[in-house]
């Protein structure tokens, strides 16, 4: 199974300041067909959790653009330009291209 | 609007079954994998399986955790996704949520499933 290591997996910060979030698999997340099957959930306080990133770095419908995704290969990065309060949660990344699909083990932001 | 409603959560004992549904709307159900992950209590998520759609045949994959136990249908005609849990076990208990995909783009609030005598 590809294991999917999230670092750290908890941060606090302070509004208005960046956050990154790192991801790495144990094999490469490159498909023949040239795509990268790596995806990033934010699983807010109570809720279901909710795509904001696909195929590393492309922002899904309604997700604001202070959030950012990149990365290649087995190395990969969530970055927030500035953490708003609303941003408070768990963060995964997941990896879409190995069975059986798998999650990092999530990494809590919190607001300082 | 596009929405997945799951259902058929509940308290059962070790041993037993329980059927979970999925009902989606908003969008062509048919055209879409749709996959079940669920979360244990305090606990990240973990996939359980999907169903592909019926033009890449239909067929489904499973974690380890649950393969042989548990198993994923739909019926396109009614927008339902199913999953069928047999043989549940006390690690089964957790939050169960249908979602789109993989890309898993869209996701249902959950239903809770408690396996404890």
């Amino acid at each position: 199974d590809i294991v999917m290591t999230q670092t750290p997996l908890s941060l606090s910060v302070t509004p208005g300041q960046p956050a990154s979030i790192s991801c790495k698999s144990s094999q490469s997340l490159l498909h023949s067909d040239g795509k990268t099957y790596l995806y990033w959930y934010l699983q807010k306080p109570g809720q279901s959790p909710q795509l904001l990133i696909y195929e590393v770095s492309s922002r899904f419908s309604g997700v604001p653009d202070r959030f950012s995704g990149s990365g290649s290969g087995t190395d990969f990065t969530l970055k927030i330009s500035r953490v708003e309060a609303e941003d408070v949660g768990v963060y995964y990344c997941m990896q879409g291209i190995h069975l059986p699909i798998t999650f990092g083990q999530g990494t809590r932001l919190e607001i300082k | 609007e596009v929405q997945l409603v799951e259902s058929g959560g509940g308290l059962v004992q070790p041993g037993r079954s329980l059927r979970l549904s999925c009902t989606a709307s908003g969008f062509t159900f048919g055209d879409y994998a749709m996959s079940w992950v669920r979360q244990a209590p305090g606990k990240g998520l973990e996939w359980v399986g999907f169903i592909r759609s019926k033009a890449y045949g239909g067929t489904t994959e499973y974690a380890a955790s649950v393969k042989g136990r548990f198993t994923i249908s739909r019926d396109d005609s009614k927008s339902i996704a199913y999953l069928q849990m047999n043989s549940l076990k006390t690690e089964d208990t957790a939050v169960y949520y249908c979602t789109r995909g993989p890309p898993m783009d869209v996701w249902g609030k959950g239903t809770t499933v408690t396996v404890s005598s």
